[in-house]
Parts: structure tokens; C-alpha cells; sequence
């Protein structure tokens, strides 16, 4: 069974970087593709990201250029750094497997617990 | 970037309900469609993907359809864990999108 579990801070400035790490356990980040996804309060689900098992990286176009994933194999860990932040970005933030299977069908399968980031002054 | 549409935003039923939830893609996405659980406070559930594959361990009462931009969710015999909001994803293509939820609540 593959766990995911976020960590960071959870309230950070305008104009500041949220970083966030994920810890996966009971399985490699080596394997399959490995994303974070948002929800503000209330809200719906942006996908804002992933770092593939061959480390290539693809990002939503409205957040390209303030955000940046990052994989570190030995820990068995990815990061998520999204920096200039506004009000706007207050949300839950997720980190998630997207499973890719032998008849090429792509699935969020495993999320963790998310991490409320708040951005306030 | 696909727009997927999904509807009715809410809906009020009853526990024994036959339920139906249609999400619309902007454009095709053959049957590139999962949907998801979420209930307050948690982490969204993976229940189908490929628009009408079970996730391990999803109860038969749900079941998906569809292909091309048309497709639908139904929950045969609502139960009262199944009071949630659920998501359509496509994954035809990035960057990934996600309907804006039903909320499927108790009447």
C-alpha cells in the first residue's frame, strides 16, 4: 500500500515561496509520475503538476513560471516550490501518484492527506 | 486546455436512489475519463478509470460510461456513505482537468 504524506509550513507571506515535500512510503518514486494538485477552500481541483519516474517535469500553463517540481530518489521523496505568492494560492495542497498501467490508462490512485497553505501577512 | 464540464453542480436524493452525474469535455477525449470521491475534510478517491473500469475495491453500485466528450457517472442504489462530491478528470492530455464537482447531498 502506498502512503503519501506532505510537510511545511503552513502559513507563508505574499510575495514569498511555499515549499512543500512529499514522503512516499510502500512504494518507489522511481516508477510512475508523481504530482501535486490544489484545491482552495470551497473549491474545485487544479492539477499543477508532476515529475515523471524519467525526471521529466510538466506544469500547468497558469503556474509555469512560479512553479518548480523536484524529485530526490534516495529520500523516496518529491518537492513542490511555487514562489510569488498571492492570496489566491491559499489552498490544500496534495500530493498524489499518477499511476500509469500496462494498457496505457494514466489515474490519480493514491493522494495524501493534503496540507493547508495559507498566504497571509 | 480541455474544459470539462460536469452536471448538475448539486443534487438532493434520497438513500435507494438511482443516481446520474454527466461530465462534458470540451473536446474528444476518448474514454480517457476517471472520476473521484471526495468527502469534507479528505483526500478525493479514485472509483473508475478509463470511463468504466472499477478502481480496486469500489463498490459495484457505481459504474461509469461514455466516450468522445460524453459521459456519466451513476451510483445504481445510493447508500449513505455515497453522500459526497464527486469529480470527472480527463487524461487525454496535459495539463490535467478536473470538472467543478457535484455534490450529491440528502434529501
Amino acid at each position: 500500500q502506498v502512503q503519501l504524506q506532505e510537510s511545511g509550513p503552513g502559513l507563508v507571506k505574499p510575495s514569498e515561496t511555499l515549499s512543500l515535500a512529499c514522503s512516499v512510503s510502500g512504494g518507489s518514486i522511481s516508477t510512475d509520475y508523481w504530482s501535486w494538485i490544489r484545491q482552495p477552500p470551497g473549491k474545485g481541483l487544479e492539477w499543477i503538476g508532476y515529475m515523471s519516474d524519467s525526471g521529466s517535469t510538466d506544469y500547468n500553463p497558469s503556474l509555469r513560471s512560479r512553479v518548480t517540481i523536484s524529485m530526490d530518489t534516495s529520500k523516496n521523496q518529491f518537492s513542490l516550490k511555487l514562489n510569488s505568492l498571492t492570496a489566491a494560492d491559499t489552498a490544500v495542497y496534495y500530493c498524489v501518484r499518477e499511476k500509469f498501467d500496462n494498457n496505457n490508462w494514466y489515474y490519480f490512485d493514491y493522494w495524501g492527506q493534503g496540507a493547508l497553505v495559507t498566504v497571509s501577512s | 486546455d480541455i474544459q470539462m464540464t460536469q452536471s448538475p453542480s448539486s443534487l438532493s436524493a434520497s438513500v435507494g436512489d438511482r443516481v446520474t452525474i454527466t461530465c462534458r469535455a470540451s473536446q474528444t477525449i476518448d474514454t480517457y475519463l476517471n472520476w473521484y470521491q471526495q468527502k469534507p475534510g479528505q483526500a478525493p478517491k479514485l472509483l473508475i478509470y478509463g470511463a468504466s473500469i472499477f478502481h480496486s475495491g469500489v463498490s459495484s453500485r457505481f459504474s461509469g460510461s461514455g466516450s468522445g466528450t460524453d459521459f456519466t457517472l451513476t451510483i445504481s442504489s445510493l447508500q449513505t456513505e455515497d453522500f459526497a462530491t464527486y469529480y470527472c478528470q480527463q487524461s487525454f492530455i496535459t495539463p490535467r482537468t478536473f470538472g467543478q464537482g457535484t455534490k450529491v447531498e440528502i434529501k
